[in-house]
């Protein structure tokens, strides 16, 4: 099955710098990679996801680029807030194929924003 | 109300008690799943229920057993559990297709049931 590992499991950053989250994969047809964001005490949400069709995707500060050659993907914050102090999860997923088709997510990376 | 709802928010149990976490989603999804969240672990998949098929992690014990009575409610019903049962499960809904291959799986989280077993 898939396995996902991301790096790191702790990142502290200061107010106004960037921030990146790698992730890999194992599952070269994995072709769906959301990013989950998960505050203190809340429940995880999607804020960003990128399909294997494209190489990088943006949203206001967040953006995600995939490189399906080496199997990772990435998550990059610019001009980060207090608010963006988090957990934020990684995942992957398969095509669909019976019970091998969900989600595989990674470990979790710590972000704190330092003001 | 809206999303997906979980009861209890928190539940302490001993070993020998018998008890069920609840969720419900208000999103028209058909598929729902129970994750298991433990401090510095990937989030496990415990069981999904999509498509009216029920897909389980062979991994998790026997003392953990779910219930999809329809597409909108799932329990998790836990009896004779251990301490290192001990987190916050997850429920989750979302909406497969029944075809196609693109493979996005958004989920909807609910708040989540922290349990503690003494």
């Amino acid at each position: 099955g898939e396995n996902v590992e991301q790096h790191p499991s702790t990142l502290s950053v200061q107010e106004g710098d960037s921030a990146v989250i790698k992730c890999t994969y194992s599952d070269s047809a994995s072709n769906y990679f959301p990013w989950y964001k998960q505050e203190l005490g809340k429940r995880p949400q999607l804020i960003i996801d990128i399909r294997s069709n494209v190489g990088e995707k943006k949203d206001q500060r967040i953006a995600v680029t995939l490189n399906k050659t080496a199997k990772h993907f990435s998550l990059h914050i610019t001009e980060t807030q207090p608010e963006d102090s988090a957990v934020y999860f990684c995942a992957a997923r398969p095509p669909i194929s019976g019970s091998a088709r969900q989600l595989t997510f990674g470990s979790g990376t710590q972000l704190t924003v330092l003001p | 109300e809206t999303g997906v709802t979980q009861t209890p928010r928190h539940l302490v149990m001993g070993m020998t008690n018998k008890k069920s976490l609840k969720c419900e989603q208000h999103l028209g999804h058909n598929a729902m799943y129970w994750y298991k969240q433990s401090a510095k672990k990937p989030l496990e998949l415990m069981f999904v229920y999509s498509l009216e098929e029920r897909v389980e992690n062979n991994s998790v014990p026997s003392r953990f057993s779910p219930e999809c009575p329809n597409s909108s409610h799932l329990f998790l019903h836990l009896h004779t559990l251990q301490p290192e049962d001990s987190a916050l499960y997850l429920c989750a809904s979302s909406q497969e297709e029944v075809r196609g291959n693109s493979g996005a799986n958004v989920l909807t989280f609910g708040a989540g049931s922290r349990l503690t077993v003494l």
